[in-house]
């Protein structure tokens, strides 16, 4: 059974679209992640929540908009998508949020705007 | 700001050793993580270190100097397989866990 599950894991979309990428994790982790990979393969944390809450929110555009119906799913949605929204887009969880827990993440979603 | 630098590009030879480096300039040090991420895959975690000194897990072994900024990741008995990219993370202080990558290592492993 796949721990952290992503869908879809491609996404082509038109500018000016809104696209939603779904997340869940089956490992019973209280906190989770979305995370964006650029060309350059730099990952940087975009949100983070631990039990539904949002405890990271780094300055991303409010057209991204986390959602977390409970803790063993978070999601993804996308207004207005803009050419520079073209990455790789994982989710991870964690046990906690201690220094010391590690991060697992997901398959990744690779998405296009054209 | 934090940074956190490491080499682009490094290839090796099957059966050989090498050592991946990495360097951060942070806002305080709570542990840093390595992982492997191979093309079109997610990062999988290999080691994480938070006081000096070596860990060794297998083939792999992880090194770190918080002296220094510096930490190193030792990868023996090079397989085709190891071919990936190695990425280092660090966590700052302060009260939000926000990992810290570098832009990762593509390391190329040659028969």
């Amino acid at each position: 059974d796949t721990a952290v599950s992503q869908t879809p894991k491609y996404l082509v979309t038109q500018m000016g679209n809104d696209k939603s990428i779904k997340c869940e994790q089956n490992l019973g982790h209280d906190t989770m992640y979305w995370y964006k990979q650029d060309s350059k393969k730099f990952l940087k944390i975009m949100f983070s929540y631990n039990n539904k809450e949002l405890i990271i929110n780094e300055t991303v555009p409010n057209r991204f908009s986390p959602k977390s119906p409970d803790k063993a799913h978070l999601n993804l949605h996308i207004n207005s998508l803009e050419l520079g929204d073209s990455a790789v887009y994982f989710c991870a969880s964690s046990p906690e949020v201690r220094f010391t827990d590690t991060q697992y993440f997901g398959p990744g979603t690779r998405l296009t705007v054209l | 700001g934090q940074n956190i630098d490491q080499p682009t590009e490094m290839t090796a030879t099957e059966g050989a050793i090498v050592q991946i480096n990495c360097t951060y300039q942070t806002s305080g040090f709570n542990g840093l993580f390595w992982y492997q991420q191979h093309a079109g895959e997610a990062p999988t975690f290999l080691s994480y270190n938070v006081l000096d000194g070596l860990e060794e897990k297998g083939r792999f072994s992880s090194f770190l100097s918080r002296s220094k900024g510096y930490s190193y990741l030792l990868l023996k008995e090079l397989q085709m397989k190891d071919s990936a990219s190695y990425l280092c993370a660090v966590y700052p202080s302060g009260s939000a866990r926000q990992l810290t990558f570098g832009s990762g290592t593509q390391l190329t492993v040659l028969p």
